[in-house]
């Protein structure tokens, strides 16, 4: 079975700083990996996701996340924070075998103080 | 393109009653799979339809059923209501299940408050 560990559920940033938020994953097997955001009263929308091919996926609104096999990670980064980040973000794995099965992490709480 | 609608948008119910949520995918989409989300236990997975078979199923009693008709719109059923079972579900849809790399787009989602 997979999981999904996300460290830290609040990060705080100020403006225009790096926004760095941390997921683990364990699996048997190769994983497809998923960044979606939430915004108050919504549903969830995807940034990225790592399928195969190359490990540095770039998404929407400037962010990016690397898979890294050695690590079991897929952190998700933006050079500079913007307010309107501010939301909560999910990563979430499924497998090859599992169809459209998410196993999602706990959340992190994104807030970018001005 | 409409992206995924669910109706109601909000509902409250009282212990014991059963609801029924509907799901409408993306034009096109075949695929739709639901999701319950609280506070306490995240985002889990309930189900996944894809031409009106259920494909996948989450950790859930029997209580929480749902049924995919041939234009692809979902809908699932809580009966005997408790007052966990109070939530955000959310509906996503899909092209295909396509191996599991597919992306899933997700409606607002129904939220559900049970007295």
């Amino acid at each position: 079975a997979q999981s999904v560990t996300q460290l830290g559920s609040h990060v705080s940033v100020s403006e225009g700083a790096l926004v760095l938020l941390r997921c683990n994953y364990s699996s048997s097997v190769p994983p497809y990996l998923f960044w979606y955001v939430q915004y108050p009263n919504q549903g969830l929308q995807l940034l990225l996701k790592y399928t195969t091919g190359a490990t540095l996926v770039k998404g929407i609104n400037g962010f990016e996340a690397e898979f890294k096999k050695s690590e079991t990670s897929f952190h998700l980064t933006k050079p500079s924070a913007h307010m309107s980040d501010a939301a909560e973000y999910f990563c979430a794995v499924t497998l090859n075998n599992a169809g459209n099965m998410l196993t999602f992490g706990g959340g992190t709480r994104l807030m970018v103080k001005p | 393109k409409a992206g995924v609608t669910q109706t109601p948008r909000y509902l409250i119910k009282t212990r014991g009653q059963q609801v029924t949520l509907s799901c409408s995918p993306i034009s096109g989409h075949r695929s739709v799979s639901w999701y319950q989300q609280t506070p306490g236990q995240g985002l889990q997975f309930l189900f996944e339809y894809f031409s009106e078979t259920q494909r996948n199923k989450g950790n859930f009693p029997g209580r929480f059923s749902g049924r995919q008709f041939s234009n692809s719109r979902s809908e699932m059923n809580v009966s005997t209501l408790e007052l966990g079972d109070s939530a955000l579900y959310l509906c996503a849809s899909s092209l295909a299940p396509s191996g599991g790399a597919e992306t899933q787009y997700f409606g607002p989602g129904t939220r559900l408050l049970v007295l």
